[in-house]
């Protein structure tokens, strides 16, 4: 049961374009909603998170949209770069003690020179 | 990656055979995480440690046993390989209840032929 439903598969965008993921869920109890970042032969690292009572939050390019009524959220990256090119998951955090972590399928992003 | 290393980096099994995967951190974080990523299924939590020899299945644990006698090693085991367990496996590590972020190792790439 896919918990965290995430498009598009793939995305290629054009150096300088804007990138947008989107992301939905279904369990209203995550509490925290970070997105990672992935290139080839790494492991996934922290890129942005928000909680579900901001609606929108930046750091650098990258911005969160988060619309708690219709249980969405996206990744936006402005001025999109080459080296930005990899694979971006979205993710909910359960709340507990064990705060266990349930993930998008994933967007493979390709940023063109 | 956060002063994690996991062990091999690369295996090849053949079915019905053991195996043993080991993460090892020097952060000291009482939280370890084993996923599997495969895909189109993003990342998928296989057990999870909450402290030394405190240890608890995630979404797809069958097949798979884990051990926690010390805080910096988290072993995940296949008790007897199948080729569906073929897939990449990541250990990731978190400092308590409240972090929001889960810091995860390079991955160890397991082929089961």
């Amino acid at each position: 049961q896919q918990q965290v439903k995430q498009s598009p598969q793939s995305l290629i965008v054009q150096k300088g374009g804007i990138s947008i993921i989107n992301c939905a869920y279904e369990n209203t109890a995550f509490d925290y909603f970070p997105w990672y970042q992935q290139f080839p032969g790494k492991g996934p690292a922290l890129l942005i998170a928000i909680r579900p009572d901001v609606s929108e939050k930046k750091e650098g390019r990258f911005t969160i949209s988060f619309n708690k009524s219709a249980k969405q959220f996206s990744l936006h990256i402005m001025d999109s770069q080459p080296g930005d090119s990899a694979t971006y998951f979205c993710a909910a955090l359960l709340p507990g003690s064990a705060r266990q972590l349930t993930f998008g399928s994933g967007t493979q992003l390709t940023v063109l020179p | 990656d956060a002063g994690i290393t996991q062990s091999p980096r690369h295996k090849v099994t053949e079915t019905g055979t053991p195996v043993t995967l080991r993460c090892h951190q020097t952060e000291n974080h009482r939280y370890m995480y084993w996923y599997r990523q495969d895909p189109g299924h993003g990342l998928r939590l296989i057990h999870y440690s909450y402290g030394v020899k405190d240890t608890d299945k995630g979404e797809v644990s069958d097949g798979y046993s884990v051990s926690r006698s010390k805080t910096e090693d988290f072993l995940l085991t296949l008790e007897s390989a199948t080729s569906s367990q073929t897939s990449v496996y990541f250990c990731a590590i978190s400092e308590s209840p409240t972090s929001k972020g889960q810091y995860f190792g390079p991955g160890t790439r397991l082929t089961v032929t």
